[in-house]
């Protein structure tokens, strides 16, 4: 398996503008995690998904963050519009249950907005 | 308030020398699960270890070792022996039943010299 593939990599945007990361989780995982690390508040957990399905958002910053998950194997994260502050890590995991049975993270999007 | 506790910052040791990473973590559940991830300079969250309330018993798996401690609320993770390439940012982490997340500790940034 590949593992939990993210991508971009890396992206540098203006204020203001769109951004989109994507996500594929691993085959046959079920839960779906989208984290933001930053050197302030370390890894914090923006959404969750089960099934596809969104269970909690609750540590999505604002109005201008949202996630979608329109099937098993891809979820985006979007950010409209998009704020210096913005700028952090944002990693993908996936796993199978919840959580119990361990996470696997991608390597992550390292996102600038200047 | 916060779950897991990580009180060292920075660590630095020479190469050869034995490190030990602090994890202290609070919980009212009495099943849950910890967890140790490395992040290397490169980035990505790499998966060590996880371990359940119920296995007291401490782990090796060669030159890392694992120290559960259920009477002091601990999982200290030590690495025997290090090598420049365990220069990385250790994390611990729990994730308690029905609680879907993964609250990760601070971390602890290790610094092996040649």
């Amino acid at each position: 398996d590949a593992g939990v593939i993210q991508s971009p990599r890396h992206e540098v945007t203006e204020m203001g503008q769109e951004v989109t990361l994507r996500c594929k989780p691993i085959s046959g995982h079920n839960s779906l995690f989208w984290y933001r690390q930053t050197m302030m508040r370390g890894l914090e957990l923006l959404i969750y998904f089960n099934n596809n399905v969104p269970i909690d958002d609750s540590g999505m910053p604002e109005d201008r963050f949202s996630a979608k998950m329109p099937n098993a194997s891809f979820s985006t994260l979007k950010i409209q519009p998009s704020e210096p502050r913005d700028s952090a890590v944002y990693f993908c995991a996936s796993s199978l249950g919840q959580g119990a049975q361990g996470y696997t993270f991608g390597s992550g999007t390292r996102l600038t907005v200047v | 308030a916060q779950k897991v506790t990580q009180a060292q910052t920075e660590i630095s040791v020479v190469e050869k020398e034995d490190v030990t990473l602090d994890c202290v973590y609070e919980t009212r559940d009495t099943t849950y699960y910890l967890f140790w991830y490395k992040q290397p300079p490169s980035g990505e969250l790499v998966f060590l270890i996880r371990r359940n309330s119920f296995d007291e018993q401490n782990e090796i798996s060669g030159r890392y070792s694992w120290n559960f401690q259920k009477s002091t609320s601990s999982f200290n993770f030590t690495i025997t022996a290090s090598q420049v390439v365990d220069s990385a940012v250790y994390f611990c982490a729990l994730s308690e039943p029905g609680d879907y997340k993964l609250s990760f500790g601070a971390g602890t940034t290790v610094t092996v010299r040649a």
